[in-house]
């Protein structure tokens, strides 16, 4: 069964310094998908990246991006030159392909991120 | 920002009282999803669509019903509400079963009281 398990129920970083979120994955499947969200205070679920399980390259968008380590299950969210508007909660989820039925997307349990000025 | 709105945003209401959230898309996608947040536990799915008429359970589906008539609605329905509903209610959609991101809505805080 898929599982995601996020490990760091919450972390500190200072402002302009990177951090890196741990992200670990459970799958039986060869093609699937592995997701960031982050969850402000405000509520609402924001799509940062995306990393397919056939991509060769990790994934990059602006200041975050996916370290994927294929053999180990893991995908670790890299935040580079942290800024006070990242503070927020994080999600780890991944999307087994499952044809026709609308992959489900499974959620890690989140990691509480505060910048510190 | 793709066009998902839920209604209501927030609903008090009573244990035993039957409650229908409401996703609406304007963005033709085939999928749509219904997750409940709750602290501690991230979200949990509780029903999907993969088209009209087709929808499936997701992991904490007890209690929950849903329905598709058309493509750009998917209804979540507690029959009878209970306090352990309590909770925000997200609705979701995607254009592909396989890959790509979900979509949120704003999400529903309900209260059940």
């Amino acid at each position: 069964a898929q599982k995601i398990t996020q490990t760091q129920p919450g972390m500190f970083v200072q402002e302009k310094e990177a951090v890196t979120l741990d992200c670990t994955y459970d799958t039986s499947d060869q093609s699937y998908g592995l997701f960031w969200y982050k969850q402000p205070s405000s509520g609402e679920m924001i799509f940062l990246i995306y990393q397919g399980s056939y991509d060769e390259q990790n994934a990059t968008e602006g200041r975050y991006s996916l370290n994927f380590q294929k053999a180990r299950k893991s995908a670790n969210l890299v935040i580079s030159a942290s800024q006070l508007g990242d503070s927020a909660m994080y999600f780890c989820a991944m999307r087994e392909a499952t044809y026709n039925q609308g992959g489900k997307l499974i959620f890690g349990q989140g990691t509480e991120l505060s910048v510190k000025p | 920002d793709a066009g998902i709105t839920q209604s209501p945003r927030h609903k008090v209401t009573e244990t035993g009282t039957p409650v229908t959230l409401r996703c609406h898309q304007t963005e033709n996608h085939r999928y749509m999803y219904w997750y409940r947040q709750d602290p501690g536990h991230g979200l949990r799915l509780i029903h999907y669509s993969y088209g009209v008429k087709d929808t499936d359970k997701g992991e904490v589906s007890d209690g929950y019903s849903v329905s598709r008539s058309k493509t750009e609605d998917f209804l979540l329905t507690l029959e009878s509400a209970t306090s352990s509903q309590t909770s925000v209610y997200f609705c979701a959609i995607s254009e592909k079963g396989n890959t790509g991101e979900l979509f949120f809505g704003e999400g529903s805080r309900l209260t059940v009281l």
